[in-house]
């Protein structure tokens, strides 16, 4: 499968415990996004990258909150001190520069306990 | 401020009727519109865009600048077109990131 991948699947922590996920975009792609969704919404824009460089973060992405994308390939989400309210679906996407066509992974749904 | 707004969270037709899931949004500029779907177990995927103009497993899009709407059309809905649709709106400034509706799950009944 080519397309993008994040890990884990599902993630089951409790309470003020510290999360880290990754996603790795499709190879050429040098866009990527970072989604938020939870029951019965669309996916909320968290962050995005161009290459390694973070050019874009929403105001849903508190100090807890941080995403690094090192050499401009994988990604990694962490959340610090988790809270219930952090439990969601995380989307990762990843886009070429040139054709602006979002490709999503399968998602890591985080429950906080 | 961006916003998309999919006035139904849940659509059922039979199998053979006419499809319309609506779309608006709220955007100043000019923006882009999207549709993504998800059938069941499967990621997000593009649907179709509306810059594109084409017309994807016969769903067809037009973007009304006038109206702000971007509704989704089928003429003869199949039993795989049930699945959850999200409209999303890209902005002309600089900005990459897709605002999302809240979706609507379209249920094609045989």
């Amino acid at each position: 499968d080519t397309g993008v991948s994040q890990d884990p699947r599902h993630k089951i922590t409790k309470r003020g415990q510290n999360v880290t996920f990754r996603c790795d975009p499709i190879s050429e792609h040098n866009r990527l996004y970072w989604y938020r969704q939870t029951l019965g919404q669309g996916p909320e824009f968290l962050t995005y990258f161009q290459n390694e460089a973070q050019l874009e973060k929403s105001r849903l992405l508190s100090d807890r909150f941080s995403a690094e994308r090192p050499k401009g390939s994988f990604s990694t989400l962490e959340i610090q001190r988790t809270e219930q309210g952090d439990s969601a679906m995380y989307l990762c996407a990843s886009s070429l520069e040139v054709v602006y066509e979002q490709y999503f992974g399968p998602g890591t749904r985080l429950t906080v306990t | 401020a961006q916003r998309v707004t999919q006035p139904e969270k849940l659509l059922s037709v039979f199998k053979g009727a006419p499809v319309e899931l609506k779309c608006n949004y709220s955007y100043s500029g000019s923006p882009e519109l999207f549709w993504y779907v998800q059938y069941s177990r499967q990621r997000l995927q593009l649907l179709l865009r509306h810059i594109s103009r084409e017309s994807i497993k016969g769903f067809t899009a037009d973007l009304n600048k006038g109206e702000t709407s971007f509704h989704l059309k089928k003429p003869f809905a199949q039993e795989e077109d049930s699945a959850m649709y999200y409209c999303a709106l890209k902005g002309d400034q600089g900005a990459q990131k897709l605002v999302f509706g809240q979706g609507t799950r379209l249920t094609i009944n045989p």
